[in-house]
């Protein structure tokens, strides 16, 4: 079942700007990630925080997880037009790389 | 190296028949997960395969069904196929069943009419 919640769906920037989206879930989880998906494709992995790390870098990237809030949050620093994707946050409850995933958040990046 | 490759990569079937999805994941990894995604929907989990063994299932079916091979490739079987079942089918690969990335295929496009 989706455990993962996208806020928010739909986002549209201007190349340059910061993209932030967050991500809801309901149970306790092992680790969270961030997958990245082009028109229809495969997903691309972004980063993965486990559930006793509180902030991630990768690159651009910037991920938060607050486990007190069942809440993370993926901030894309100074966006560019080959960010715009859809974005899905996904909870592993267990450890067992059995993924929830969300419904997804549609970024997309004017030049 | 090669990435995990899925075949086909679109198929067209009608309603009753059955279908066989394709998978080979990255080389070295013995993991592989089968995740079905809706249009306009998150991929939802659907079979996960360690060493040959289902470790896990998620809430389809028997319809579904799925096995791994001696050199870890996985075939995904569904059977009297419904509309519904019209989606794309994503097959991952990890190097390890436990608390890490998945590698995704580019995934097999299926339509049932």
């Amino acid at each position: 079942s989706q455990q993962g919640e996208e806020d928010p769906q739909a986002l549209s920037i201007q190349e340059g700007e910061n993209a932030t989206m967050n991500c809801s879930y309901k149970t306790s989880i092992n680790n969270l990630q961030w997958y990245r998906q082009n028109s229809g494709r495969g997903l691309v992995h972004l980063i993965l925080i486990r559930s006793n790390e509180r902030e991630k870098h990768s690159g651009r990237l910037r991920v938060t997880l607050d486990t007190s809030k069942k809440s993370s949050s993926l901030l894309i620093t100074a966006s560019r037009a080959a960010d715009t994707a859809s974005y899905f946050c996904a909870t592993d409850a267990d450890g067992n790389n059995r993924l929830a995933f969300g419904k997804g958040n549609q970024v997309v990046v004017i030049p | 190296d090669a990435g995990v490759t899925q075949s086909p990569t679109h198929l067209i079937k009608t309603r009753g028949q059955q279908v066989t999805l394709r998978c080979s994941p990255i080389s070295g990894h013995k993991s592989v997960s089968w995740y079905q995604q809706v249009l306009g929907q998150g991929p939802q989990f659907i079979f996960q395969y360690y060493e040959k063994e289902e470790r896990g299932r998620g809430n389809f079916p028997d319809r579904f069904s799925a096995r791994q091979f001696p050199n870890y490739s996985s075939e995904l079987n569904v059977n009297a196929l419904l509309l519904g079942d019209s989606a794309l089918y994503l097959c991952a690969s990890s190097g390890t069943p436990d608390g890490g990335e998945l590698f995704f295929g580019e995934g097999s496009r299926l339509t049932v009419l």
